[in-house]
């Protein structure tokens, strides 16, 4: 069946560098979705993505979709204390929601 | 904050029961989908409701199983509890071209 594959699997920062999560699927998606989760917390979505190519930016978050539609990253820069959580991305095959391991992000401040 | 509601937030039931976990879904979204999320991994997904029917199922036995109503409330059931069905159950709720809305989830506990 479909798989979504994340890398990494943790990332630490320090506040203010740059962090970047990879997504990447085994079949081409309708659509990209990318969700974030505290510690503690439910899934929230963030942004779908689905024209091939597409790129679009939310503040200091830029979110990619590849040209072939089975990948897709999401960009943090400048990272702050409160980016702190889990993001997902997951894909859409038929309205079914498959999700990556997801990225742990922790930043020092 | 959301428009998701799930109870009860916590549960704890003995390998071999039976257990009914409820989700309210956010007005206007007729679609609901259910997850299973263990401990450090991403959300699994179980299955999902449109307008009352089944229409989509992950890689679960059928002693899982779901309900959907004429309100868009649902619930999840599972049968013969088993030590790792020990998780977070996560509903969902979307509507046409939207993201999924999360409820907070139910942390359900099997000893």
């Amino acid at each position: 069946g479909q798989q979504v594959m994340q890398i990494p699997q943790y990332q630490h920062v320090q506040e203010g560098e740059d962090f970047t999560t990879y997504c990447n699927s085994s079949t081409t998606l309708s659509n990209i979705q990318w969700y974030k989760q505290r510690p503690g917390g439910h899934p929230v979505f963030l942004i779908q993505l689905v024209k091939s190519g597409e790129v679009k930016k939310q503040k200091r978050l830029t979110f990619q979709f590849g040209e072939a539609k089975k990948n897709s990253s999401l960009h943090i820069t400048a990272t702050q204390t409160t980016d702190v959580g889990t993001y997902f991305c997951a894909g859409n095959q038929g309205g079914k929601l498959i999700f990556g391991q997801g990225t742990e992000l922790s930043v020092k401040p | 904050e959301t428009g998701v509601t799930q109870s009860p937030t916590h549960l704890i039931k003995t390998r071999g029961q039976q257990v009914t976990l409820r989700c309210s879904s956010q007005s206007g979204h007729n679609t609901v989908s259910w997850y299973q999320q263990a401990l450090g991994q991403g959300p699994q997904f179980i299955f999902q409701y449109y307008r009352e029917e089944e229409n989509g199922r992950g890689n679960f036995p059928p002693r899982f199983s779901g309900l959907q109503f004429p309100n868009y409330s649902s619930e999840l059931n599972v049968n013969a509890l088993e030590l790792d069905d020990s998780a977070l159950y996560l509903c969902a709720s979307s509507g046409f071209n939207y993201g999924y809305t999360f409820g907070s989830g139910t942390r359900l506990t099997v000893v």
